[in-house]
């Protein structure tokens, strides 16, 4: 079954301190990935993909991907959290008809 | 990308009532979606609506339920029927350039905050 999993629900860095976010997922052909922000009260933003290519993708806001087949992960990470960056991140994948599955999202507060 | 904005961005509704919701972006694109986002869960996937054809919907999503309209490139409705306090949720619909056979990025709107008493 396809499926996207977030195993963290709720995490709180240090502003300053650098970010992982994890996404693993489970998808039968070539998997098209995403990530997404959603602040309080908005939709969502893309902040990047993979499609195909260089595995390590650069995003908005300063954010990065890693696109690892064998581990089947797509990890977010930033390497300094700003105050604003606090909100809920979705990963998803999708394919060739264009639906995408999400995960659970994982809940980001940054300590100031 | 697109630029998408939807209307109402909330409501609160009686029990029994329908609401429908508006979709517009700011380009042409061929495939549009609904989502549900019921409180504090991911997004699920309502339907698909393209242009021309009628909507493909979900495994547990029905059309009597939520008809969606889409009568050109950069316009779609969704209708939440008969409404029950279970449908409270934020309902976000999304675009994409793509044609179906390929991949492509959708583009989300702010999303209606749906509230059912």
């Amino acid at each position: 079954a396809q499926s996207v999993t977030q195993p963290d629900i709720h995490i709180t860095v240090s502003e300053g301190a650098s970010l992982e976010l994890r996404c693993n997922y489970s998808y039968g052909a070539t998997p098209y990935l995403f990530w997404y922000v959603q602040s309080p009260g908005q939709g969502l933003q893309l902040l990047l993909k993979y499609f195909s290519g260089d595995t390590l993708v650069q995003g908005i806001k300063g954010f990065e991907a890693e696109f690892k087949r064998s581990q089947s992960s797509f990890n977010l990470r930033k390497p300094s959290v700003h105050w604003s960056d606090a909100a809920e991140y979705f990963c998803a994948v999708g394919g060739a008809t264009n639906k995408l599955i999400f995960g659970t999202g994982t809940l980001l507060a940054v300590q100031p | 990308s697109a630029v998408i904005s939807q209307k109402p961005s909330r409501d609160i509704c009686q029990r029994g009532t329908s609401l429908t919701i508006q979709c517009q972006v700011d380009s042409q694109v061929t495939m549009m979606f609904w989502y549900r986002q019921q409180p504090g869960q991911s997004l699920t996937l309502i339907a698909t609506a393209n242009q021309g054809s009628e909507a493909t919907y979900e495994s547990g999503f029905v059309i009597d339920k939520f008809p969606i309209s889409r009568p050109n490139l950069t316009f779609s409705t969704l209708t939440v029927s008969n409404m029950s306090p279970e449908d409270s949720s934020i309902y976000l619909c999304s675009a994409s350039p793509g044609t179906g056979g390929r991949v492509d990025t959708q583009y989300f709107g702010p999303g209606t905050r749906l509230t059912v008493l």
